[in-house]
């Protein structure tokens, strides 16, 4: 078992759609969690960063970790065009704080945005 | 404020020749981070550097690959004798420190040929 799932896609939807993205995991020491989101033959960019159990929201986006389920989600509301990207969630066990010291990343999930 | 730079953005080698990926962190930052995304898979963790030392290469491949941030200049990622199976996206990510966020370049695409 992979220490962190999350589904491939790709996944289509129309624009001004609720986009679900998710994300479960098997190790129990990973303390905090990201979102990054990347663009075709770009690097990625953090979108949201979380530590333990809670909602986290940043304009159309809230980030959710259930640490009892070790299920994370990542919501963008009133989806645009612009938010066609490949969503990435990455974790790290305590002590690594948000910084990229030992990620390990999800394979991502492909987003379109059909306008 | 130029964000970190790789280069090059695409390398072409052969079989059994050498490729050398370059990363030149932001301004400021002084500690580094190389990530490989092998296709269909996510990005995996290959190795920390700060300035002069390697702190944690616990990801990298035991042979062919090497890593080094010199005092001067940017970082290098290096395989030796490169095989079809190293094609992949290498990503350098900089941090401030070690617990604040890392930005991510824009990648090296190495193809095997």
């Amino acid at each position: 078992q992979k220490e962190v799932e999350q589904d491939p896609g790709p996944l289509s939807v129309p624009e001004g759609a609720i986009v679900s993205l998710n994300c479960t995991y098997s190790n129990s020491a990973f303390q905090y969690f990201m979102w990054y989101r990347q663009y075709s033959r770009k690097g990625p960019e953090l979108l949201m960063y979380t530590y333990s159990s809670g909602n986290k929201e940043d304009g159309r986006f809230t980030a959710q970790v259930d640490k009892s389920s070790k299920y994370i989600s990542l919501f963008i509301r009133d989806s645009q065009p612009s938010d066609s990207a490949t969503y990435l969630c990455a974790m790290s066990e305590a002590d690594s704080g948000a910084g990229s010291y030992q990620l390990t990343f999800g394979k991502g999930t492909k987003l379109s945005v059909i306008p | 404020n130029a964000g970190v730079m790789q280069n090059p953005r695409h390398l072409v080698r052969r079989r059994g020749q050498e490729a050398r990926l370059r990363c030149s962190p932001m301004k400021g930052h002084s500690h580094v981070y190389w990530y490989r995304q092998l296709p269909e898979e996510g990005l995996k963790f290959m190795v920390y550097l700060q300035k002069e030392n390697i702190i944690d290469e616990s990801g990298m491949p035991k042979e062919r690959f090497s890593a080094e941030f010199p005092k001067e200049g940017p970082s290098i990622l290096r395989i030796q004798q490169v095989v079809r199976g190293d094609s992949a996206a290498y990503f350098c990510a900089s941090s401030l420190n070690m617990n604040t966020e890392a930005f991510f370049g824009q990648g090296t695409r190495l193809t095997v040929v």
